[in-house]
């Protein structure tokens, strides 16, 4: 079974702290993605990576960087931490072709006070 | 227009009774599709995917696309009070870089 590991469940950080979600995964995949969900908004794509080093902007990406410099490991990192930023997130993982499943972490719920 | 829709719900469905969710897509080149089942507090789990037209069925779950309507369900079969859950469609449009979920339907099945 697909393993994708998040490393923290529960965060409480405090405004403007830079915050790293790390996210690893065990089964070679090339894709990783990050995910924030919100009650009512859903799932929405933060960040994306198809390889080392590569990274895409999705449709929520201000406020947030990305880090993939192994293909096992995606971070997630906010730079100054706001309380709009209190969520879940959600690392993800996908082989290489397009139309793979996404396979979720167990997710991180960080509140920012 | 959300590019993924569904009904927020809830739905509510006696137990052995059968369970339909309904999705629409706007992106009419979509070639992928999802369904992810959601326990509150948990991550969504991947229950079926479907490429083709017409009925995919995989135990007590059947899912159904018609890409003519832009439309994918899923039904489940003899609901169990274990389905109660939020359930998430998922598409991947025709640019291939990304799949996009909807917000997600909350099924409840009552005993």
């Amino acid at each position: 079974d697909v393993k994708v590991t998040q490393s923290s469940r529960y965060l409480v950080k405090r405004t403007g702290e830079k915050v790293f979600l790390e996210c690893v995964q065990d089964m070679d995949h090339e894709n990783m993605f990050w995910y924030r969900q919100d009650p009512g908004l859903g799932l929405r794509l933060i960040y994306f990576s198809y390889d080392v080093k590569m990274k895409e902007k999705g449709d929520i990406p201000e406020g947030y960087s990305v880090s993939r410099e192994k293909k096992e490991r995606f971070s997630l990192i906010l730079e100054s931490a706001s309380t709009n930023q209190t969520s879940m997130y959600l690392c993800a993982s996908s082989q290489g072709t397009h139309n793979s499943p996404l396979h979720f972490g167990n997710g991180t719920r960080l509140t920012v006070t | 227009q959300k590019e993924v829709e569904q009904n927020s719900g809830p739905l509510s469905v006696p137990e052995g009774a059968i369970a339909s969710l309904n999705c629409t897509y706007s992106d009419r080149g979509s070639q992928s599709f999802f369904w992810y089942r959601q326990y509150s507090g948990k991550s969504p789990e991947l229950i079926m995917f479907i490429y083709s037209n017409g009925d995919k069925e995989d135990g007590r779950f059947t899912a159904q696309l018609n890409k003519a309507s832009q439309y994918v369900s899923l039904l489940i079969r003899d609901s169990q009070p274990s389905d109660s859950a939020t359930y998430l469609c998922a598409v991947l449009g025709s640019s291939a870089s990304k799949i996009i979920f909807g917000s997600g339907t909350r099924l409840s099945i009552r005993p």
